[in-house]
């Protein structure tokens, strides 16, 4: 049971370039989220999926697109990449009270390192 | 909007002292309440949480919480530092308007512990 991953760990862009971040989960919860994690600003949520199919816009959307295709899966993607969105990237899943095994806890990946030059 | 402070960005301990990290959240429906704690260079694990019941929650590591309503606060604590309990921890509020289906974070309050 490896809980949440997420890959690439480390990336370097250049400004403009695009990329695409992945997130799995193997413990068939139904919502994920992905926030960003910069300094002395605690996390921020960027997009959350309630479901296989959906996703919802969080604190800081803009610059972002998500996509939640299969429900273990949740990409997070940068059409064109600013220095702005150096940070590092955490994906967390949980499972909702009322549904087998919910609790509302969220777990988290390993994050990815992300730097825009 | 709910938000949470978190009351200094670092606080420092010796080993064997108090630990008291401050929390206080602000929710006009009854909240769900969440202390996490970052090692470095790690994700955040959860180490204790309030939904209902019980005011009092106990957590991992020997930290507890309080929930007091009437002060809007969620203040975390353990007796007795120790040296691996330095890391970063983050309170945080999740409440009915959103389902409980998203957290609000604070900004996180670095435990430094000095031998």
């Amino acid at each position: 049971n490896a809980g949440v991953t997420q890959t690439p760990k480390f990336r370097v862009l250049k400004t403009g370039q695009s990329m695409t971040l992945l997130c799995a989960q193997d413990m068939n919860h139904e919502y994920m989220y992905w926030y960003r994690q910069d300094p002395g600003m605690g996390l921020r949520l960027i997009h959350y999926s309630v479901g296989e199919g959906t996703t919802a816009k969080g604190e800081v959307p803009d610059g972002y697109n998500v996509s939640r295709l299969k429900k273990q899966n949740f990409l997070l993607g940068l059409e064109s990449a600013a220095p702005s969105q150096t940070s590092v990237y955490f994906c967390a899943s949980s499972q909702p009270e009322g549904l087998a095994g919910g609790t509302y806890e969220q777990y988290f990946g390993p994050g990815t390192r992300l730097t825009v030059t | 909007a709910q938000s949470v402070t978190q009351l200094g960005s670092h606080v420092s301990v010796s080993e064997g002292a108090l630990v008291l990290l401050r929390c206080n959240y602000s929710s006009s429906v009854p909240p769900y309440l969440f202390w996490y704690v970052q090692y470095p260079n790690q994700g955040l694990q959860l180490l204790l949480k309030y939904t209902t019941g019980a005011t009092l929650v106990k957590g991992i590591n020997g930290f507890e919480a309080e929930f007091k309503k009437s002060e809007t606060s969620f203040h975390l604590t353990k007796p007795s530092a120790h040296m691996s309990d330095a890391a970063e921890y983050f309170c945080a509020v999740s409440d009915l308007r959103s389902g409980y289906s998203t957290l609000t974070f604070g900004k996180g309050t670095m435990l430094l512990v000095s031998p």
